[in-house]
């Protein structure tokens, strides 16, 4: 299997320009999340679904951020209009879930995003 | 509030030392625990998961075992090579409430 796939690996952007991060999950797994990770605050769970569910999306720092699983294979992290303080790293994981948790993690590379 | 302390934050030690990197939870109701690298710029990489009926897991160099009683795990690894060199870090399942709770890291620099 490929891993946990996302795209872009970097992206450097305006403030104010809409951010759009992209993230495959291993095939099979039916939990997906997305972590920040900055040095200040460490990582950050923002948002998980569970089979293509959002079930906890308490992390989601404001409105500018909205995040979609339309189908199994395939979620959006969306930030608009950005800021420079969601300048981080974007991770997305995916497991497959183990009685009714989520089971082992695996993670992508993650988005570098930089918001000038 | 659950919290996770792993000790020390950083290590340097010399190649081939065997060392021991420590994880406790404030709250030791942990119904399973995993351990993770992440190398500079990269994602973080499973190394051990630590599901509720066991106590230990191995891979190769690592070993990984996880006390309840105590609220503590350790990640052994022997033999250690440069290429270990990374930030380890210790994630476990509570059972209240199925949140994945983190510790922040321990920086690890293996000595040629």
């Amino acid at each position: 299997d490929a891993g946990v796939i996302q795209s872009p690996r970097h992206e450097v952007t305006e403030m104010g320009q809409e951010v759009t991060l992209r993230c495959k999950p291993i095939s099979g797994h039916d939990y997906l999340f997305w972590y920040r990770q900055t040095m200040m605050r460490g990582l950050e769970l923002l948002i998980y679904f569970n089979n293509n569910v959002p079930i906890d999306d308490s992390g989601m720092p404001e409105d500018r951020f909205s995040a979609k699983m339309p189908n199994a294979s395939f979620s959006t992290l969306k930030i608009q209009p950005s800021e420079p303080r969601d300048s981080a790293v974007y991770f997305c994981a995916s497991s497959r879930g183990t009685g009714n948790l989520p089971g082992e993690l695996f993670f992508g590379e993650g988005s570098r995003l930089t918001v000038l | 509030k659950q919290e996770v302390t792993q000790i020390p934050a950083a290590l340097s030690v010399p190649e081939g030392e065997n060392l021991v990197l420590n994880c406790s939870f404030t709250d030791s109701a942990i119904y399973n625990l995993q351990w993770f690298r992440q190398d500079p710029g990269k994602g973080l990489t499973s190394l051990l998961l630590i599901q509720s009926s066991q106590r230990e897991q191995t891979s190769g160099r690592l070993n990984a075992s996880l006390d309840k009683s105590s609220g503590r795990s350790t990640l052994y690894i022997a033999a250690s090579q440069p290429g270990d060199s990374a930030t380890y870090l210790c994630a476990g399942y509570m059972d209240s409430n199925y949140q994945l709770i983190w510790g922040a890291g321990t920086k690890l620099i293996i000595k040629p």
